[in-house]
């Protein structure tokens, strides 16, 4: 079975704090990929990262960073220096080798106080 | 540039009124799928496709249909509307391989009165 675990409801930060939402996940596929996504008060779904199984690099994009464990099955994401408008809810997110669904996390609020 | 369309993005209708919410993809993607979002039950998946002509039951089919007539389409229909299917929807697009893609059109607020 799979299933994605976002242990942490909700976060509040003051501006400029680093926060770290946290990502487990489980599966028996071998090949499969994690994402996250970004959800706005406007409600659309944001992209922002795609990991594949056999690449456990971690990434860096600007303030986003990533970091992909095989090892404890996770996938965590932190974000340096928040801004308010970092104010959002994120969601990780697997799909498997046939591609035919994604599993979703409950999503983490984040708050980014001025 | 790379886009999930969906139309309409905001919709209030009566109970037992047919409806189709559009998506459309402009990449070529060969699997495509609906989720509604409904708070306390997250995401969950309504329909998928696989290509043209090849579609399948998500988690919660009941009420909704689906038809792939050609790649970029994938039409979400409720033929009877209640007010249970009162949601936010989500078209999915995805680009299958290594450099795996998977985009969301905007998302569609359904209102069923």
């Amino acid at each position: 079975a799979q299933k994605v675990t976002q242990a942490q409801t909700e976060i509040s930060v003051v501006e400029k704090e680093d926060v770290t939402l946290d990502c487990v996940y489980e599966t028996r596929d071998t090949t499969y990929y994690l994402f996250w996504y970004k959800q706005p008060p406007s409600g659309e779904l944001v992209f922002l990262i795609r990991r594949n199984s056999f690449d456990e690099q971690n990434e860096i994009s600007g303030r986003y960073s990533w970091n992909f464990q095989k090892s404890t099955s996770s996938f965590n994401f932190t974000i340096t220096a928040s801004q308010v408008v970092d104010s959002a809810v994120y969601f990780c997110a697997l799909i498997g080798w046939n591609f035919n669904k994604f599993y979703f996390g409950s999503g983490t609020k984040l708050n980014v106080k001025p | 540039e790379a886009q999930v369309t969906q139309n309409p993005r905001y919709l209030i209708t009566v109970t037992g009124k047919k409806l189709t919410v559009t998506c459309s993809q402009n990449m070529n993607h060969e699997y495509m799928s609906w989720y509604r979002q409904d708070p306390g039950l997250g995401l969950r998946q309504i329909y998928y496709s696989m290509n043209v002509e090849v579609t399948d039951k998500g988690d919660v089919p009941e009420g909704y249909k689906v038809s792939r007539k050609e790649k970029r389409n994938f039409p979400l229909i409720l033929e009877s509307p209640s007010p249970n299917q009162t949601s936010l929807y989500f078209c999915a697009s995805i680009k299958t391989g290594g450099n795996t893609e998977a985009f969301f059109g905007q998302g569609t607020r359904l209102t069923v009165v």
